[in-house]
């Protein structure tokens, strides 16, 4: 069975800050998604990853295929980047768009 | 890119009732989902939904419960029956479209009294 897991659950930032979010997955898997869920529910993709680095904007997602880590960083955090983050994988040889999904990290900036 | 709408956007039910939640796209896609974030719990495949026949179900979920239709490459419908708290939820409807780009809707929170 894929587990992933993220840490910290919850992370409280002020404005400013550099902030790390970490997941780690168990099986072997084809890619890794980061995504953004604001209160009202809706989530928006902010990252497909199958190796390396992106980057998009002030946002950085990193992956480390041998680890089974992933990390997401944002840079100079404000008020507007809170909301939850979650990790998400599709096993590999599986379909490409069955998730598997993290619990996520809900990031509160502070101004 | 993709632009999914999903109605309602919320609603209190109560339970032993049932509510048909809608997902519309502004384009052609090739595949469509249904997913379940329970409070507190990881977001849930429920089924794929198949154009022009029966969803394809995770386990855990079954028709009888969790009704699917799509008649088009544009629209699907998710029902919830017979509901009870446990239902409380948000449902989730993600595509993806022709440049195998997932895409997620702006979800619709359901809370069974």
């Amino acid at each position: 069975k894929n587990e992933v897991e993220q840490s910290p659950q919850n992370l409280t930032a002020q404005e400013g800050e550099f902030i790390t979010i970490n997941c780690s997955y168990s099986v072997g898997i084809s890619a890794l998604h980061w995504l953004q869920q604001h209160p009202g529910g809706g989530i928006v993709s902010l990252f497909m990853l199958s190796s390396g680095k992106k980057k998009h904007g002030r946002l950085i997602a990193t992956i480390n295929i041998q680890e089974k880590h992933s990390s997401l960083h944002i840079t100079a955090s404000h008020p507007r980047d809170s909301a939850v983050y979650i990790c998400a994988v599709t096993a590999s040889g599986g379909s490409n768009y069955k998730l598997t999904f993290g619990k996520g990290t809900l990031l509160t900036v502070n101004p | 890119s993709a632009v999914i709408s999903q109605k309602p956007s919320r609603d209190i039910c109560q339970r032993g009732t049932s509510l048909t939640i809608q997902c519309q796209v502004d384009s052609q896609v090739t595949m469509m989902f249904w997913y379940r974030q329970q409070p507190g719990q990881s977001l849930t495949l429920i089924a794929t939904a198949n154009q022009g026949s029966e969803a394809t179900y995770e386990s855990g979920f079954v028709i009888d419960k969790f009704p699917i239709s799509r008649p088009n490459l544009t629209f699907s419908t998710l029902t919830v029956s017979n509901m009870s708290p446990e239902d409380s939820s948000i449902y989730l409807c993600s595509v993806v479209d022709r440049a195998e780009t997932q895409y997620f809707g702006p979800g619709t929170r359901l809370l069974v009294l």
